[in-house]
């Protein structure tokens, strides 16, 4: 069946400039996660959506980065402003539940370079 | 959540087991151990978890120790595409209401070798 998508595949964009980052989860999947990896570097948690619950922001970096899931399924995050900091691959995940028993499934990341 | 240390890189020759060492020595008694990988320019993946029972499953084996001090991943047959950084980590059991965010530290580089 189909996985997680992401898209773009690939993001270059001038600093200052805003950037959409779009996550389609597997269907029926009710938690999705947003994380970012620098390169050579680990995951780092942004935010999580479960269901109909008010999404765990306690990640996020700064106010310039926000995320929205629509209808419970399709997720963006958004980075207003860029700065060459923000360069990273964004990596969006789904789980059937936002429980440690299910596991997280990934999409294969947008890699978003700020020049 | 616990920590856990792995050994930063190891090689294999393919066709034989991998055997991946992780050290988990704080783990308590409602943590279950996991292991994910991710092949260069790919997103994670979840391979297998575990709690105190060795578990088996179509991508690998895990063997956990008696005191679940430590566990070992086996890739029994390692083929060229197992080449990946594999990460070890462990995870409180239980309903989360801010999800179950994954963390991985290091991870161990492993090379399978032609």
């Amino acid at each position: 069946g189909a996985g997680v998508s992401q898209s773009p595949s690939n993001k270059v964009t001038e600093k200052g400039k805003d950037v959409e980052l779009r996550c389609d989860p597997i269907s029926g999947h009710t938690a999705l996660y947003w994380y970012r990896q620098s390169l050579g570097q680990g995951l780092e948690f942004l935010i999580y959506f479960q269901g109909n619950s008010a999404p765990d922001k306690s990640g996020l970096p700064s106010d310039r980065f926000s995320a929205e899931r629509t209808g419970g399924s399709v997720s963006t995050l958004t980075i207003q402003r860029t700065q060459q900091e923000d360069s990273a691959v964004y990596l969006c995940a789904s789980s059937r539940q936002g429980t440690i028993y299910y596991e997280q499934y990934f999409g294969p990341g947008t890699r978003l370079t700020v020049t | 959540d616990a920590k856990t240390t792995q050994p930063p890189s190891m090689d294999c020759a393919e066709g034989r087991a991998a055997n991946l060492p992780c050290n988990h020595s704080t783990i308590s008694g409602n943590e279950y151990v996991y292991w994910y990988r991710q092949i260069h320019s790919q997103g994670p993946q979840y391979i297998i978890h575990g709690l105190k029972n060795n578990e088996t499953n179509e991508m690998a084996s895990l063997i956990i120790t008696e005191d679940r001090k430590s566990s070992t991943l086996i890739l029994p047959h390692a083929t060229l595409r197992d080449t990946a950084v594999y990460y070890c980590i462990v995870r409180v059991a239980g309903l989360q209401t801010s999800g179950s965010r994954l963390t991985f530290g290091e991870g161990t580089q492993l090379t399978v070798n032609p």
